[in-house]
């Protein structure tokens, strides 16, 4: 059974920098064709595609934010990590991770956690 | 980057009734296109992926067709636990995109 689970604050203040952290069973992110993406969704807003790793350590970022984040991993650990700087209010929303197991759909995805930026 | 846009926006129908919900992509994208269902306070669960595939174990009055710029993503028969909101998304190498969603509720 695959299942992620996202951690991290519940709040973080204007202009820190965010740091989450995606635990995953079920599979190994280094076998060929897996990645993990990050996907965000302000309250009562749309989903929003962040930042994605693949098994061979390729990293994509979303066009408009990819000045503000990395993504990395420990294949070890089985955890994926997003940062994301420079938080603003803007920036608060539900994160969650999601694999993809060698070919473009998001499946499954984690439970989500809630990050308030707010001073 | 490729834009999604979705109609409508959100609808309300009767248990039973068929439901359409379309899904435009700004350029081509083939078959790259699939389709979310979030229920309030839980992630998005995959239904239908490449346009027109069945996800295993998603009942079948579900179904998605299209190809290129324009999608439907259709619910032959609409029931209460089909209360939620649907996604569009399109894969446009190495950028994900998703539609805006339709908000589907019980008339």
């Amino acid at each position: 059974q695959v299942t992620l689970r996202e951690s991290g604050p519940a709040l973080v203040k204007p202009t820190q920098t965010l740091t989450l952290t995606c635990t995953f069973s079920g599979f190994s992110l280094s076998t060929s064709g897996m990645c993990v993406s990050w996907i965000r969704q302000p309250p009562g807003k749309a989903l929003e595609w962040l930042a994605r790793i693949d098994w061979d350590d390729d990293k994509y970022y979303s066009t408009s934010l990819k000045t503000r984040l990395t993504i990395s991993k420990d294949t070890s650990k089985n955890q994926v990590v997003l940062t994301m700087t420079n938080m603003d209010p803007v920036d608060t929303a539900t994160y969650y991770c999601a694999r993809m197991d060698g070919d473009y759909r998001f499946d499954p995805w984690g439970q989500g956690t809630l990050v308030t930026v707010s001073s | 980057d490729i834009q999604m846009t979705q109609s409508p926006s959100s609808l309300s129908a009767s248990v039973g009734d068929r439901v359409t919900i379309t899904c435009q992509a700004s350029q081509d994208i083939s078959n790259y296109l699939n389709w979310y269902q979030q229920k309030p306070g839980k992630a998005p669960k995959l239904l239908i992926y490449d346009a027109s595939n069945l996800e295993t174990g998603v009942p079948s009055r579900f179904s998605g067709s299209g190809s290129g710029t324009d999608f439907t993503f259709t619910i032959s028969s609409l029931q209460p636990e089909d209360i939620a909101t649907y996604y569009c998304q399109q894969y446009d190498n190495p950028v994900f995109t998703f539609g805006p969603g339709t908000k589907v509720d019980i008339k």
